[in-house]
């Protein structure tokens, strides 16, 4: 158990539909990443927040996005799905900003759009 | 951004040892090799971390040679409960973003009985 949580740990929805998806960080962690993870495909970097603030973006769509509340857990929203949107989606949390410290990796949320 | 490259996959069998090689050419100075580890359906975790020569902890291996243009993870005796994907990532220490850390497609792992 990593101490980082995730929910719902399934999700079945349709096209053109919003979801959000939660995370709650480790006790003590500031720093929240959001991951997405199609079928057989790498790990691809969404968005960062650190202590509720954006610090780095990745190949996030429009029609995604996120924010990180004053209890540090987070959200991310996606709207306008697509079947493409299909994925787990992961959460991770790290206790600052180095890109040494250790990612704490939630267990994940499997999107699937019909 | 140092960028770094493994092979796509590897099979071996139980009771082996396995060393997957990361290349990361243009590796930084103040950049660390870190490595983690995927199964199925669950999220990557945390297995080493090195900046030079090795490392060992009670899961792996990790060698760095002198130049640090390479590293290889080692596991020793693996079992089919190693079957995974091992992810290689280079990042700095001083500053940066975790944001640029790349996990790519990593190596899968199939171990076999």
């Amino acid at each position: 158990d990593s101490g980082v949580t995730q929910t719902p740990k399934h999700l079945i929805t349709a096209t053109g539909q919003r979801v959000t998806l939660r995370c709650s960080p480790r006790s003590g962690d500031l720093s929240v990443y959001w991951y997405q993870q199609s079928l057989d495909q790498g790990l691809q970097f969404l968005i960062q927040y650190y202590n509720g603030e954006e610090r780095a973006k990745g190949n996030i769509l429009e029609r995604f996005s996120a924010q990180q509340f004053p209890d540090l857990h987070s959200e991310l929203n996606l709207s306008s799905l697509e079947l493409g949107d299909s994925a787990l989606y992961f959460c991770a949390s790290t206790v600052g900003l180095a890109e040494t410290d250790t990612q704490y990796f939630g267990p994940g949320t499997r999107l699937t759009v019909l | 951004l140092a960028k770094t490259t493994q092979p796509i996959s590897m099979d071996s069998y139980e009771g082996q040892e396995v060393n997957i090689t990361c290349s990361h050419n243009n590796i930084a100075t103040n950049d660390y090799i870190t490595w983690y580890q995927q199964f199925p359906s669950q999220g990557p975790r945390f297995i080493i971390q090195g900046y030079k020569t090795k490392v060992t902890n009670e899961v792996a291996s990790l060698f760095i040679p002198a130049d640090r243009k390479s590293s290889t993870l080692s596991l020793p005796r693996v079992s089919l409960s190693d079957t995974a994907v091992y992810y290689c990532l280079v990042g700095t220490n001083y500053g940066g973003s975790q944001g640029n850390l790349i996990f790519g497609k990593g190596t899968k792992l199939s171990v076999k009985p």
